[in-house]
C-alpha cells in the first residue's frame, strides 16, 4: 500500500470556523491531490500540486485553499466552513502527472454543523 | 471537457457467478488512460484496473477484466468467479494524457454500487 496518511480521520465543526486537513506521503512522489465525494456525484478534484509551492486548482476549487511546504505534506484549508462542504475528502499522490495511476489516502469525514 | 457515465447505480450478482459493470465517456482526445476503482465499506479507494487508450488489447487482472471499445467509448469491467470480498463501489475513471490543464486529471463517474450475494 502506498504510504499516505491523512489526519483528522473525523472532523465534526461548526459553520464559520477554519478547518485544516492534512495529507502526508512518504512515497517521495511530486504530485498530490485533494478530492471531495459526495454522494451522486463521484471523486471531484479541488487542487492538486506538482511540487513544492506548485499549486493549481481542480474542478471544484471554490471555498478551498491548499499549500505545499515540503514534498511530504499537502494541507488543504477550509477558511470558513459552510454545511455545503460536508463531504469526505480524499487525498491522494501519484509519482508522475500522468501515465501513472493515482493512489489514495483511507479519505477524511467532514461534517460541518 | 470530458465526462464518464456509469449507467448502473446498484447491482448484485451470486458468489461465483460472473457480472460485467459499464461505464462510457465523452472525450474529443486520442491519448488518455482508463481505470477501474473499487471503494469496499472500509472507504478506501483501490486501483482495480487500467487501460491505455493506445492499446487494442483489453487489460486482465486476475479475475477482473475490461472490455475496451474505444471507437464506442465504452469501458466495462467483468469480474469473474464473484466472491464476498467483491462487494464495493466501484468507479470508473478518465484521465487525459494530452498536454494541458487537465492532463492527468481524474475524472470520475457516479459509480456502481455491486453487491455480492452468498
Amino acid at each position: 500500500d502506498a504510504g499516505i496518511t491523512q489526519s483528522p480521520r473525523h472532523k465534526v465543526t461548526e459553520t464559520g470556523t477554519p478547518v485544516t486537513l492534512r495529507c502526508h506521503q512518504t512515497e517521495n512522489h511530486r504530485y498530490m491531490y485533494w478530492y471531495r465525494q459526495d454522494p451522486g456525484h463521484g471523486l471531484r478534484l479541488i487542487h492538486y500540486s506538482y511540487g513544492v509551492k506548485d499549486t493549481d486548482k481542480g474542478e471544484v476549487s471554490d471555498g478551498y485553499s491548499v499549500s505545499r511546504s515540503k514534498t511530504e505534506d499537502f494541507l488543504l484549508t477550509l477558511e470558513s466552513a459552510t454545511s455545503s462542504q460536508t463531504s469526505v475528502y480524499f487525498c491522494a499522490i501519484s509519482e508522475q502527472r500522468s501515465n501513472q495511476p493515482q493512489h489514495f489516502g483511507d479519505g477524511t469525514r467532514l461534517s460541518i454543523l | 471537457a470530458q465526462t464518464v457515465t456509469q449507467s448502473q447505480p446498484e447491482m448484485s450478482v451470486q458468489e461465483a457467478e460472473t457480472v460485467t459493470l459499464s461505464c462510457t465517456y465523452d472525450t474529443s482526445e486520442s491519448n488518455y488512460y482508463l481505470f477501474w476503482y473499487k471503494q469496499p465499506p472500509s472507504r478506501q479507494m483501490i486501483l482495480v484496473i487500467r487501460q491505455e487508450a493506445y492499446k487494442q488489447q483489453n487489460a486482465t487482472e486476475n479475475r477482473f477484466s475490461v472490455n475496451f471499445q474505444k471507437a464506442a467509448k465504452s469501458f466495462s469491467l467483468k469480474i469473474s468467479d464473484s466472491q464476498l470480498g467483491d462487494t464495493a463501489m466501484y468507479f470508473c475513471a478518465f484521465m487525459s494524457l494530452n498536454y494541458g490543464g487537465s492532463q492527468g486529471n481524474l475524472i470520475f463517474g457516479k459509480g456502481t454500487k455491486l453487491s455480492v450475494k452468498p
